[in-house]
């Protein structure tokens, strides 16, 4: 199975910071990855496809980089409603796998 | 878009489940589906991938043999046979339509919940 892994695992940080998500595969996946957001006691929805193509409807201050094994997740300005998990996904493989997630919460 | 699971419940280990998807507003034969779930406390875990034909089925190895996926396609619907449930299957589980070459999940259900305890 490819293994995801996500860092931080947690962060805190302010309203208005930059804040960025690193999300390693062990083997090259190409592009195949996507970003999920998941707010406490919701379900995760769909940030980021294909490493940097933003689903719609995401705000832009969202953006997705990366190829092969190293992506990130960078959010340009956090936002009150941006303090949630967040979760990388690999479709490479036909077993698909989730990182860990990383949850940011309120500085 | 919606996608409606039911089903869930409290199960003995050993039991056995069967959970349902309703698809609506969207073609529904014509995409792939997956499963995943997500453990009290815990994070995302995908379950399965059903192709839009129902004729390839991919699973994770924590659930081959115990779980099954299936649709039909004339009723709009999503399955997923839950037999021999152990206590780690406890989870809520949510379907969710895979899109597009990444196979992206973009829609997803609510999410039933599934407690397996004696």
């Amino acid at each position: 199975d490819i293994q995801m892994t996500q860092s931080p695992l947690s962060l805190s940080a302010s309203v208005g910071d930059r804040v960025t998500i690193t999300c390693r595969a062990n083997q090259s996946i190409n592009f195949y990855l996507n970003w999920y957001q998941q707010r406490p006691g919701k379900v995760p929805q769909l940030l980021i496809y294909a490493a940097s193509t933003l689903h719609s409807g995401v705000p832009s201050r969202f953006s997705g980089g990366g190829s092969g094994t190293d992506f990130t997740l960078t959010i340009s300005r956090l936002q009150p409603e941006d303090f949630a998990t967040y979760y990388c996904q690999q479709t490479y493989s036909t077993l698909v796998t989730f990182g860990p997630g990383t949850k940011i919460d309120v500085k | 878009v919606q996608l409606v699971e039911s089903g869930g419940g409290l199960v003995q280990p050993g039991g056995s489940l069967r959970l349902s998807c309703a698809a609506s507003g969207f073609s529904f034969k014509d995409y792939e589906m997956n499963w995943v779930r997500q453990a009290p406390g815990k994070g995302l875990e995908w379950v399965s991938y059903i192709s839009s034909g129902g004729t390839t089925i991919y699973e994770a190895d924590s659930v081959k043999g115990r779980l099954t996926t299936s649709r039909d396609n004339s009723k709009n619907s999503l399955y997923l046979q839950m037999d021999s449930l152990r206590v780690e299957d406890t989870a809520v589980y949510y379907c969710a339509r895979a899109e597009g070459a990444t196979y992206r999940s973009d829609y997803w259900g609510q999410g039933t919940q599934v407690t397996v305890s004696s």
